[in-house]
């Protein structure tokens, strides 16, 4: 079972303030990396999935990284509003398997709250 | 696109009872759906996979014979907790896969809160 940790395991920030969490997981050249926001009550919503180290993506306000190499991905939220206010869930899955055999490990999670 | 719903959204149950949940992909056929299970203040932990028209794979230390797994189409996966104690109170949730080639996505239904009295 792979460890992964999200840290920090909650924050609060007020709106405007630009934020970032980690997501540490073993290295490996060999994964690819989910970022999922959960809002309470909801499904939680694929943001990222990167497969190559290095790998850089960004959806309008926020914005994640990938290193296999060293093991982490950071997620960036740029001026965070109200709206972010969620949990962010990161998930390494094997990337040289698919289909029923592509297995995510989640870590616990960092909660965000956007005070306005 | 890509929704997935899962019913009902919160269930009570006296211990000795079974439960069904009921996954389902709306817009899309799912080769794969997988079940988790996240107890409070822990991460979501995967309990089982499935694909259509065979049996589901377990995880270590998840018992197949208390958490029955049906994925009968490409749209539809069922668990039902069988016999439930409180200790199976939890939170259950489905995510399915399309399972394209070089896709890893998984799209996720709302969950389940399953109380057993």
């Amino acid at each position: 079972i792979l460890n992964v940790e999200q840290s920090p395991q909650s924050l609060h920030v007020q709106e405007g303030d630009s934020t970032n969490f980690t997501c540490s997981f073993p290295s490996s050249n060999f994964y690819a990396l989910h970022w999922y926001r959960w809002e309470t009550a909801k499904s939680p919503e694929a943001l990222f999935v990167m497969t190559l180290n290095g790998d850089e993506k960004k959806k309008g306000r926020i914005s994640a990284t990938l290193n296999t190499k060293e093991g982490y991905s950071y997620l960036y939220i740029k001026g965070s509003q109200p709206e972010d206010s969620a949990t962010y869930l990161c998930a390494p899955g094997p990337l040289n398997s698919g289909g029923s055999n592509y297995k995510l490990t989640f870590g616990k999670g960092t909660l965000l709250t956007v005070n306005p | 696109g890509a929704v997935v719903s899962q019913h009902p959204s919160w269930v009570i149950c006296k211990s000795g009872t079974s439960v069904k949940i009921e996954c389902r992909s709306l817009d899309f056929q799912a080769t794969t759906m997988f079940w988790y299970r996240q107890f409070p203040k822990q991460s979501l932990m995967l309990m089982a996979t499935s694909n259509e028209g065979s049996k589901a794979t377990y995880e270590q230390g998840v018992e197949k014979d208390k958490f029955l797994i049906n994925h009968a189409s490409l749209t539809l996966s069922t668990l039902t907790v069988t016999s439930a104690h409180p200790e199976d109170s939890s939170f259950y949730i489905c995510s399915a896969s399309p399972g394209l080639a070089e896709s890893y996505e998984q799209y996720f239904g709302p969950g389940t809160r399953l109380t057993v009295t």
